[in-house]
This record gives C-alpha cells, sequence and structure tokens, in this order.
C-alpha cells in the first residue's frame, strides 16, 4: 500500500525567501503529483512527474522527483504572498490494478510581507 | 470547455438521512473517480468508476456507493449519514486508463448536523 508522507505541514515564510516541501512515498510510484488548494477550493493541478530526474518548472515553483530515494520536492524561489495556499503531492501506482491517487496530508503555505 | 462539473456546491443534512452528489466530468473523459477531504487533511480515494462499473474502491463503509452513467457523469450516494461524513466530496475526472492525469472539481461541502 502507497503512502505518502509530506513535511512540514505548515510552513511560514517571509516574501522573497526560498524554501523546499519535501515528499517521501513509501512504495513504488511510477507518477508523482502535485497540487495547489486554496481555503474552500478544489485542487489544481500544477506539476506531474513521470520519471527518475524529472523536474518541471512554473513561475516560483519547482518540483523534481527521485525514484531511488522515493522523494519529491517542491521549491519555491523568492516567494509571495500569491503563493500562500496549501499544497499537496500525491502518487499513484498503476501496477495490480491500482487507479487511486494517495496524497499527502498537505503543506499550509503562508508567504508574510 | 466547462471543466469538471459538481453539484450541489453545499448541502446540510440531518444524521441518518441520505444525500446524493453528482458530477459530470470533463469533456473526453471516461473516468469519474470520489475524494473526500476531511478538514485540514489530504483527500481520501473513495472508489473509481469506468465503463459503468465500480473499477476500484477504498477503505469506505458501503454506506459510500455510486453509479456511472452511460454519458460518463456520475453519482455518489452516503446512506445513514454520520457526523463524521461531514467534508469536502471531489470529483475527478481522467481518461480510461490508469496513468492519465486526473482533474478535479470544485467539490461538495457536506455538513451533517
Amino acid at each position: 500500500e502507497l503512502k505518502v508522507e509530506q513535511n512540514p505541514l505548515f510552513l511560514s515564510m517571509q516574501e522573497g525567501k526560498n524554501y523546499t516541501i519535501y515528499c517521501n512515498y513509501s512504495t513504488t510510484s511510477d507518477r508523482l503529483y502535485w497540487y495547489r488548494q486554496d481555503p474552500g477550493k478544489s485542487l489544481e493541478s500544477l506539476f506531474v512527474l513521470l520519471s527518475n530526474g524529472a523536474v518541471k518548472q512554473e513561475g516560483r515553483l519547482m518540483a523534481s522527483l527521485d525514484t531511488k530515494a522515493r522523494l519529491s520536492t517542491l521549491h519555491i524561489t523568492a516567494a509571495v504572498h500569491d503563493l500562500s495556499a496549501t499544497y499537496f503531492c500525491a502518487g499513484s501506482y498503476s501496477g495490480a490494478g491500482s487507479y487511486q491517487l494517495t496524497f499527502g496530508k498537505g503543506t499550509k503555505l503562508s508567504v508574510i510581507p | 470547455d466547462a471543466g469538471v462539473t459538481q453539484s450541489p456546491t453545499h448541502l446540510i443534512k440531518t444524521r441518518g438521512q441520505q444525500v446524493t452528489l453528482r458530477c459530470s466530468p470533463k469533456s473526453g473523459h471516461d473516468t469519474v473517480s470520489w475524494y473526500q477531504q476531511a478538514l485540514g487533511q489530504g483527500p481520501q480515494f473513495i472508489f473509481q468508476y469506468y465503463e459503468e462499473e465500480e473499477r476500484q474502491r477504498g477503505n469506505f463503509p458501503d454506506r459510500f456507493s455510486g453509479h456511472q452513467f452511460p454519458n460518463y457523469s456520475s453519482e455518489l450516494n452516503v446512506n445513514a449519514l454520520l457526523l463524521g461524513d461531514s467534508a469536502l466530496y471531489l470529483c475527478a475526472s481522467s481518461r480510461g486508463g490508469a496513468g492519465f492525469e486526473a482533474f478535479f472539481g470544485q467539490g461538495t461541502r457536506l455538513t451533517v448536523v
């Protein structure tokens, strides 16, 4: 059974600073997803990482995947207030007929001026 | 493209009642998954429907049931509601096989009193 752990669960950072959110998973995951959720809203897809060494960047966010370490990171560069949200990573494993996404508990990010 | 749409957006039910939530998938998508997100937690997989059949189920009791219609839309039914069923219910749609990216609807906020 795939398990996903994120840390930290809460992150308060100043505008302009850099930080990294970590996502560890327990068994083989052939896809790793990052989502953003604003309060009371749905999940917005940020990145889909498919293979070892994959790196994707969008604006101030960069995600990477290390399948050997079973680790994905979401790096935030020069944070701005608009990035305040909860960020989830989720893994999926299509083997043995499994189709579900398994989510971490989320990292609540607050960017303060 | 309307994306994934869910109805209603909010509802309040009394313990013991039954509720039906509805989801229309994104155009071109034939697979619908349902997730329950309790406050402050990551989404938990309830089940997935493909070709009008339940393809996979998470760790939820039989009080949770679903249906998929020929037009790929789906319903989630919950019987004998408990206070603990209060949550945001998210529908996600995707295409066919495992590994295709899931897109989430805006969710239905269910409150059980």
